[in-house]
């Protein structure tokens, strides 16, 4: 089975503090997405990357950045936390190929901003 | 831009039949899906469907796609107390390569 592993379930940080959001996946994906889980927003994706030390911005990268510097891990940086980036933050990674939309996810990571 | 529309909440009792509801405007979808998100977890794929399909069934489910109205719909029969979750619809086309999610139809099964 497919595991994609966040390294944290929950979070609590300050303002301006940094943070390092960790996702692990052990199936040789290429792709992995960085996506945010808000009430009634839905998901929306962050940053994804289709390759080793390649990113790619989505619709909401202000405020993060990201690092892919081994196939497997994808890591979601917050440069300074506001508290507007308290939210649920979910990794997903898929082999590519035709049906890229079968996504596996890992089980989010809750940060609060205080 | 996409968009994709769910509507946020659908409370059933235990054995009736669960339709979740799902527009997009995307008429380039190519292919269309439903992804689970039990409490505490992330998202798990159920199901999608070909965009040249009209429907799609697999066990309780069955997935309906119209696509001359950009509407795709979930049923659950005999819905069941472990099938409360929230159920995000989702659309891919052949262009951008992303997954564009609907905001999620958050699904209570009442005994």
């Amino acid at each position: 089975d497919v595991k994609v592993t966040q390294s944290s379930r929950y979070l609590v940080k300050r303002t301006g503090e940094k943070v390092f959001l960790e996702c692990v996946q052990d199936m040789d994906h290429e792709n992995m997405f960085w996506y945010r889980q808000d009430p009634g927003l839905g998901l929306r994706l962050i940053y994804f990357s289709y390759d080793v030390k390649m990113k790619e911005k989505g619709d909401i990268p202000e405020g993060y950045s990201v690092s892919r510097e081994k196939k497997e891990r994808f890591s979601l940086i917050l440069e300074s936390a506001s508290t507007n980036q308290t939210s649920m933050y979910l990794c997903a990674s898929t082999p590519g190929g035709a049906n890229t939309g079968e996504l596996f996810f890992g089980e989010g990571s809750r940060l609060t901003v205080l | 831009g996409e968009d994709v529309e769910q509507s946020l909440f659908l409370s059933v009792r235990e054995g009736d039949s669960s339709v979740i509801n799902c527009t997009y405007t995307d008429s380039s979808s190519t292919y269309l899906y439903w992804y689970k998100q039990e409490p505490g977890a992330g998202l798990q794929l159920l199901t999608y469907i070909f965009s040249n399909m009209d429907m799609k069934q697999d066990q309780r489910l069955t997935v309906l796609l119209n696509k001359k109205d950009k509407h795709l719909s979930l049923r659950i029969a005999d819905t069941q107390t472990g099938d409360s979750a929230i159920y995000f619809c989702a659309e891919i086309n052949n262009q951008g390569g992303k997954l564009i999610f609907g905001q999620g139809t958050e699904l209570s099964v009442k005994p």
